[in-house]
């Protein structure tokens, strides 16, 4: 079992350019999460999804889409790539009744 | 609502030193109370959690963490450091039912020869 895979590793764009980074899982976890993760903020919630078919908005939201492909699959989009979007990029996932979040690798992104 | 607060971003202690990172925590129904590890370039994992029952509670590589109720905290204690343990910590708190976990903002530990 792979657990949450995500891609790319990493990542160069330039602003204004659009993106999206994959997260898959084969953990058969209904709920998954994008967090970013920047110096001395911790991890702040982007998008989760409860379950398929369904996202909602976490704590920085703005700039971000997400696609909950299927049970599988939750991507993230950044439409018009910004500086302040620079970050390393966190996927998620938490089973039905558990309480332990499995993480993947990161995608480490820069805007330049 | 539910937060989490690390005291102290960076903790730096010697090689063999007791290791105690301190965390605590806001939530307006019983928590659940997780610490995870980050070493460098890695995502993030679990060293322990605590759900119910016994409020001490062992996790991975000889990591602890006690529930403490009347102090609203969950410090992370190690009695010998070691070199392998310089990583990023993280506490987190959920409740039952509940499945947007809030972080604290991490404590780098560092550990010296």
């Amino acid at each position: 079992n792979a657990g949450v895979t995500q891609t790319p590793k990493f990542q160069v764009l330039k602003t204004g350019q659009s993106m999206t980074l994959q997260c898959a899982q084969d953990m058969n976890h209904n709920s998954m999460y994008w967090y970013r993760q920047d110096p001395g903020m911790g991890l702040r919630l982007i998008y989760y999804s409860a379950s398929e078919g369904t996202t909602d908005k976490g704590e920085v939201p703005n700039g971000y889409n997400v696609s909950r492909l299927n049970k599988r699959e939750f991507s993230l989009r950044l439409e018009s790539a910004a500086p302040s979007q620079t970050s390393v990029y966190f996927c998620a996932t938490l089973g039905t009744g558990e309480e332990t979040q499995y993480f993947g690798p990161g995608t480490r992104l820069l805007v330049l | 609502a539910q937060s989490v607060t690390q005291l102290g971003s960076h903790v730096s202690v010697s090689e063999g030193a007791l290791v105690l990172l301190r965390c605590n925590y806001s939530s307006s129904v019983p928590p659940y109370l997780f610490w995870y590890v980050q070493y460098p370039n890695q995502g993030l994992q679990l060293l322990l959690k605590y759900t119910t029952g016994a409020t001490l509670v062992k996790g991975i590589n000889g990591f602890e963490a006690e529930f403490k109720k009347s102090e609203t905290s969950f410090h992370l204690t190690k009695p010998s450091a070691h070199m392998s343990d310089a990583a990023e910590y993280f506490c987190a708190v959920s409740a039952l039912g509940s499945y947007i976990p809030t972080f604290g903002r991490g404590t780098s530990l560092i550990v010296h020869p």
